[in-house]
């Protein structure tokens, strides 16, 4: 079945660590998102690429990276300068060309806690 | 730079009683318009999308939107809610100058028995 797959569910990490929420898509979609979600505060944009080899910051890039070698790979590291980064992280993909995109596909989400 | 407001946080509603659901986007510029719907602890899902066409857009689970250009609103209906449509309800706007999918804040449908 095609697909979104985001892993793992649940992470634990403890304060000054680095650590890399994976999402994997083989919908052949060009598009994928990071999108971070807070109670009462929506999908905040993080990361997004159109392309392979090519990612633009969202709205609250600062304490995070990306990288997009493959088209259907685009893991998150969420590094020790993110000040808060307990919450809940979802992973989407969409299809389309340039900029012109339909429908996202959404990964199950992680669930990132700071222990 | 677009944004997109959902105007109610929280909408309480007796079950098979109507319902709507309201967005707001900042462009007038072309864009493309969605609603998503999120179950505790999952992704989201897909309910309904306007690309270009016929105004009133049908979904899935028996909701409707209605695209309104000249107002920039495509607020979320459905005639009547069941328990089961509890759940939080994003509006979305794909941006076409920057590729960028925006989310408006969410509201949350709960539906009393």
């Amino acid at each position: 079945d095609g697909g979104i797959t985001q892993s793992p569910k649940y992470l634990f990490r403890k304060e000054g660590q680095n650590v890399t929420l994976s999402c994997e898509q083989n919908l052949n979609h060009d598009a994928m998102y990071w999108y971070r979600q807070d109670p009462g505060q929506g999908l905040r944009l993080i990361y997004y690429s159109q392309i392979v080899n090519d990612f633009q910051k969202g709205d609250i890039a600062e304490g995070y990276s990306v990288s997009r070698e493959k088209k259907e790979s685009f893991p998150l590291t969420v590094t020790s300068a993110q000040k808060n980064p307990t919450a809940f992280y979802l992973c989407a993909s969409s299809m389309g060309q340039g900029f012109y995109h339909t429908e996202a596909f959404f990964g199950q989400g992680t669930r990132l806690t700071v222990v | 730079a677009q944004s997109v407001t959902q105007l109610d946080s929280q909408v309480p509603v007796f079950e098979e009683a109507p319902v709507e659901l309201r967005c707001n986007y900042s462009s007038s510029v072309s864009v493309y318009l969605f609603w998503y719907v999120q179950y505790p602890n999952q992704g989201l899902q897909l309910l309904l999308k306007y690309l270009s066409g016929s105004t009133l857009v049908k979904g899935i689970n028996g909701f409707e939107a209605e695209f309104n250009k000249s107002q920039t609103s495509f607020h979320l209906r459905k005639p009547s809610v069941h328990i089961s449509d509890t759940a939080e309800y994003f509006c979305a706007v794909s941006d076409i100058n920057t590729g960028k999918l925006i989310f408006g804040q969410g509201t949350t449908l709960q539906v009393k028995p």
